[in-house]
């Protein structure tokens, strides 16, 4: 399975936008991105996913590179409520469905 | 709609002891899901039920975990004897069937927190 690279935490004022990047150079030409986020003691939560063209959804926009060796997660507005561990992952679906989390990026939200 | 529900949210108990964990999917989803996260570890696929049958069980840690779905519908996660490795929470989810269209996504429980002494 190819392997994502996130960063551990970052930080983002209540209001403002926030950009969550991921690498993921080794992505294959049929690998879907997900991203799931894990808000304090629940379980993860899809939020969104794309294969090469950009995504828009209520929650999230998904803002995939060319080549397709990194992808941005942009929250428009930042919320209390977004604070949250935010997942990229890389899935070969319809093949699997698996999910294969790494340690995601904790995402500290100041109001 | 109701969401996947899991019970117990958290169980405590001795080592060597016996705990059975129950999930219950999104109605009509076919595929069913076990994830757990051991304490400082990231979160691990377990297996992967379609309907009633094992798709995918590569992720079971050892012959002290049996899980079934007897009829396609909950699940359950037995662990005999736990250990004290085996701490930690314990997700299940749940998808729709994979049809042309679907966003694949899966929806997750709250957990079980497991507590082993």
């Amino acid at each position: 399975d190819a392997k994502t690279t996130q960063p551990n935490s970052m930080e983002s004022n209540e209001e403002e936008p926030v950009h969550l990047p991921c690498n993921h150079s080794t992505i294959s030409g049929t690998d879907y991105i997900h991203w799931y986020r894990q808000l304090p003691s629940q379980g993860p939560e899809y939020v969104i996913h794309g294969l090469t063209s950009n995504v828009n959804n209520r929650m999230a926009s998904l803002a995939i590179a060319e080549d397709r060796k990194s992808s941005t997660l942009i929250l428009h507005r930042a919320t209390l409520r977004d604070a949250a561990v935010y997942y990229c992952i890389l899935i070969l679906y319809p093949n699997t469905d698996k999910l294969i989390f790494g340690t995601g990026t904790r995402l500290q939200v100041f109001p | 709609e109701a969401g996947v529900t899991q019970f117990p949210s958290h169980s405590v108990i001795e080592k060597g002891q016996t705990v059975t964990l129950r999930c219950d999917p999104i109605s009509g989803h076919d595929n069913l899901y076990w994830y757990r996260r051991v304490m400082g570890k990231e979160i691990k696929f377990l297996l992967h039920f379609v309907k009633e049958s094992k798709q995918d069980e590569s992720g079971m840690p050892n012959n002290r975990f049996l899980a079934e779905r007897t009829g396609g519908t909950y699940s359950t996660l037995k662990v005999q004897p736990a250990e004290l490795e085996d701490s930690g929470v314990y997700f299940c989810a749940s998808s729709q069937p994979q049809l042309a269209g679907n966003t694949g996504e899966l929806f997750f429980g709250e957990g079980s927190r497991l507590t082993v002494l």
